[in-house]
């Protein structure tokens, strides 16, 4: 069974600055999809950035982007210029392809807690 | 373009008693997935529906059951409610086919007494 690991309950860093989270995760497939969501309090599961397993080049959204290191089956998710608004849960999640097309499961890892300070 | 959209918010229900909840997908959507997240935890995958069928399920007992309706919205069902199923349930919804992303609700905060 696949899973993912967090090993970094909560991160602090100051507005501004730059933080890294780290993930990584066991599988013995080749073929899967990297996952990074944001939760803040309101609940909502919001997707910040994927990564397909096939593609070398890291995945990049604005002042997100992440550190993809398959043979070390590493995932870290880096956060440039961190804002107030960046404070919330970030939980890692790893899915492999469903031979029938459509989205599998995801395996989440525990999260991360980002406190951003001002 | 609304998206996906769960109900109820909260629900209090006593052990032994059944619930249901309900998730209607974001516009276009036709794969829908729940999952079970206890306070502190990551969420943890129930099953999904596609085209009105279970087509995969995670490591949940029985009583946890489900359904898809003709217009793709889904509900969840839990008999039998036991003080450890406690939990943020959420709804997600994706496109069939490729590499596409989940969407989630907001979800349905269940606690059982």
């Amino acid at each position: 069974a696949q899973t993912v690991t967090q090993s970094q309950p909560e991160m602090s860093v100051q507005e501004a600055e730059t933080v890294t989270l780290s993930c990584t995760y066991d599988t013995s497939e080749s073929d899967y999809y990297l996952f990074w969501y944001k939760q803040p309090p309101s609940r909502q599961m919001i997707l910040v950035i994927r990564q397909e397993a096939y593609k070398q080049q890291n995945a990049t959204e604005n002042r997100f982007s992440v550190n993809f290191q398959k043979a070390a089956k590493s995932f870290s998710l880096k956060i440039s210029d961190s804002q107030l608004g960046d404070a919330a849960m970030y939980f890692c999640a790893y899915r492999t392809p469903y031979s029938g097309g459509g989205a599998d499961g995801l395996t989440f890892g525990k999260g991360t807690h980002l406190i951003i300070q001002p | 373009d609304a998206g996906v959209t769960q109900s109820p918010t909260h629900l209090i229900k006593t052990r032994g008693q059944q619930v249901t909840l309900r998730c209607s997908p974001k516009s276009g959507h036709d794969t829908v997935s729940w999952y079970q997240q206890a306070l502190g935890q990551g969420p943890q995958f129930i099953f999904q529906y596609y085209e009105e069928e279970e087509r995969q399920r995670g490591n949940f007992p029985d009583r946890f059951s489900g359904h898809q309706f003709p217009n793709y919205s889904s509900e969840l069902n839990v008999n039998a409610l036991l003080l450890g199923d406690s939990a943020l349930y959420l709804c997600a919804s994706s496109l069939a086919g490729g590499n596409q992303p989940q969407h989630f609700g907001d979800g349905t905060r269940l606690s059982i007494l």
